[in-house]
């Protein structure tokens, strides 16, 4: 079945501590993002990787890091979380991106920092 | 300030009811696309226009993406407990199509 998996679903944890939110995808696409959704503001990018080593800032990049080793992983590391990194996080990819491409999306990750 | 802005937020019907969501912004977008989204799940496509004045219909769902293509909008005919969701527009901006926006996102709840 083609998917975007994402782990872990649900996360508590404390201000600081490193964590890393894995999102794989088993349809060869090209193209992968992350987007936090917070109420009232709907989703907003925060990283996209074109292809293999190639990655970019979306519009909120602030606080988090990203890679694209493998073309089917893109993890989502926070290095030093805070409150306001709490958040309903969605990764999502696409064969290629351009005008038209469907955004396939994982079923998200819901991550509290206290 | 969102780049793309949706009205209204929250749409409260009873069932068998027309309603119309828009999607609006001051920036041409290259396509926009509508999304829906059920509580647990990621957003899911409905639909994508790319040319200015093109209208797609998807069973009782009707999209509409203005001739300056700045503005979409999404307009449902007899309502139906099903279509109750979240209800997103999204797109890319025309030089850069790796960056998507999302607009806030408008909550529909169709009552039976």
């Amino acid at each position: 079945e083609a998917q975007v998996t994402q782990n872990p679903r649900y996360l508590i944890t404390v201000t600081g501590k490193k964590l890393t939110v894995t999102c794989s995808q088993n349809m060869n696409h090209e193209y992968m993002s992350w987007y936090r959704q917070d109420p009232g503001l709907g989703l907003r990018q925060i990283y996209y990787s074109m292809n293999v080593e190639v990655t970019d800032k979306g519009d909120v990049p602030e606080g988090y890091k990203v890679s694209r080793k493998e073309k089917r992983n893109f993890p989502l590391i926070l290095e030093s979380p805070s409150p306001n990194q709490t958040s309903l996080y969605f990764c999502a990819s696409t064969p290629i991106q351009g005008t038209t491409g469907e955004l396939f999306f994982g079923e998200g990750s819901r991550l509290t920092v206290l | 300030t969102q780049l793309l802005e949706q009205s209204p937020q929250f749409l409260s019907i009873q069932e068998g009811e027309n309603l119309t969501v828009y999607c609006n912004s001051s920036s041409v977008f290259s396509s926009l696309q509508w999304y829906r989204q059920e509580p647990g799940e990621g957003p899911v496509l409905l639909v994508t226009v790319v040319t200015g004045g093109e209208v797609k219909k998807l069973k009782r769902l009707t999209f509409q993406f203005g001739d300056a293509r700045k503005d979409s909008s999404l307009h449902i005919t007899a309502a139906q407990p099903g279509d109750t969701g979240l209800y997103l527009c999204a797109g890319p901006l025309p030089y850069n199509f790796n960056k998507f926006y999302f607009g806030s996102g408008t909550k529909l709840n169709v009552k039976p």
